[in-house]
């Protein structure tokens, strides 16, 4: 049962161009969203965050958006750099019910790759 | 200061034996956290240290996968008399606390592949 689903494994943009990473989740007790980037040989990084309470959160060129009533979240790089081409990985928690509030769920990934 | 480090980095080992995977956390993270990602899937939540409190095992997916941690430091997770499903990257993370209000970000290790012939 599959609580965090990344339904694309792969993505392919023109460098300079939009990403969109997709992300749904069936729990609805998950309040606190993440997503990490992970390049080969690495540990995955933190990128951005987003709580429940926000429906968009923006750091630089990454922005991640929130529709909790779809139960879907999405992560837009713009423009897109070939350094961005990585595996991302969507996470959530469910922080503010206080139960387990430190385990994130992760999906499988979406690799992009930015192309020059 | 350094990040987390694990080790080995890669580690293969025949059926039945026994391997201990090691994690050095980053100073001063009170929490640590191993999880598991086999080939194509996600990360899997294994279990999660926090300074003294009994550690949350509740990810250990049998009984031959153990982890302890000594103080705020290192940890290591030991898989008893490995089967070939067992092959996968198994990852630490560190945290400086977890929980409320803020969600305190987890730093990830490089992770040790291990494949069980």
């Amino acid at each position: 049962d599959q609580q965090v689903k990344q339904n694309s494994p792969s993505l392919s943009v023109q460098e300079g161009r939009i990403s969109i990473l997709n992300c749904d989740y069936t729990n609805s007790m998950f309040d606190y969203f993440l997503w990490y980037k992970k390049y080969p040989a690495e540990g995955p990084t933190f990128l951005i965050s987003i709580s429940s309470i926000k429906d968009k959160n923006e750091d630089g060129r990454f922005t991640v958006f929130l529709n909790k009533s779809a139960k879907h979240l999405s992560l837009h790089i713009v423009p897109s750099q070939p350094g961005d081409s990585a595996v991302y990985f969507c996470a959530a928690s469910a922080q503010y019910s206080g139960a387990g509030s430190y385990q994130l769920t992760f999906g499988k990934g979406t690799k992009l790759s930015v192309i020059p | 200061g350094a990040g987390v480090s694990q080790s080995p980095s890669n580690k293969v080992t025949e059926k039945g034996k026994d391997v201990e995977l090691r994690c050095d956390p980053i100073s001063g993270h009170t929490a640590l956290y191993w999880y598991r990602q086999r080939l194509g899937q996600g990360l899997e939540f294994l279990i999660y240290f926090q300074g003294n409190s009994a550690p949350d095992k509740s990810g250990l997916p049998s009984d031959r996968f153990s982890a302890e941690r000594t103080g705020e430091s290192v940890s290591t997770l030991t898989i008893q008399r490995t089967q070939q499903e067992d092959s996968a990257v198994y990852l630490c993370a560190s945290s400086l606390t977890s929980g409320m209000p803020s969600y305190n970000e987890q730093f990830f290790g490089p992770g040790t592949r291990l494949t069980v012939l």
